[in-house]
């Protein structure tokens, strides 16, 4: 079964830092492009980072560039987002999910997400 | 960055009737290689986001055929032919033409 599990989440003080893990299983691992999608409480989905299948290509949206750092370990089928300098508006339910790969383009596969509280 | 805008941001359905949602991106979804990189996913309440469709109008697996997507360029609509019980949630449509991804506002779907 294919299956992503975020792990990492919580309360943070705002300037904090935190790191996400997200722990891949049931596919090959390092065929696959891999994103972190956030979800504010209440509201709508922003995509927040991806990472090519080697680590070679990584992209952030503009708001947590600087600031927030996508990997992978291939060999523990594992994502990481280390986020730094946390604001209060950082915090929401963070999920991992796949890129489909040839000619499936899309979110294919999601975790159940992890939720950060940024938060004084 | 590219605004997607979904229209309506709530849709009363009756059971059984049908249910369309449109969404707009402010320029052009047609990537360099031809393609169009514009999908729609479902997010039932208290559950992650779920692919329904993808580059348009090409269903995902398991996604029941009542639901099409369409559209080109700019336009795109998804429709479900025959709204069920299970298809509560919010619709969102959302582009990976070019960076950063973006997502329309989301859809709410209920049950009249």
């Amino acid at each position: 079964e294919v299956q992503l599990v975020e792990s990492g989440g919580g309360l943070v003080q705002p300037g904090g830092s935190l790191r996400l893990s997200c722990a891949a299983s049931g596919f090959t691992f390092n065929n696959y492009w891999m994103n972190w999608v956030r979800q504010a409480p209440g509201k709508g989905l922003e995509w927040v980072a991806n990472i090519k299948q080697d680590g070679s290509e990584k992209y952030y949206v503009d708001s947590v560039k600087g600031r927030f750092t996508i990997s992978r370990d291939n060999a523990k089928n594992s994502l990481y987002l280390q986020m730094n300098s946390l604001r209060a508006e950082d915090t929401a339910v963070y999920y991992c999910a796949r890129w489909g790969s040839g000619w499936l383009q899309g979110f294919d596969c999601w975790g159940q997400g992890t939720l950060v509280t940024v938060s004084s | 960055d590219i605004v997607m805008t979904q229209t309506p941001l709530s849709s009363p359905v009756t059971l059984g009737q049908p249910a369309s949602i449109s969404c707009r991106s402010s320029q052009s979804l047609v990537h360099s290689d031809g393609n169009t990189y514009l999908s729609w996913l479902q997010q039932r309440p208290g559950q992650p986001p779920r692919l329904l469709i993808y580059k348009i109008s090409n269903r995902f697996s398991g996604v029941p055929d009542r639901f099409s997507g369409s559209g080109a360029g700019t336009d795109f609509t998804l429709k479900i032919s025959r709204v069920e019980a299970e298809d509560v949630g919010v619709y969102y449509c959302m582009q990976a033409t070019q960076f950063p991804w973006t997502f329309g506002q989301g859809t709410k779907v209920e049950i009249k």
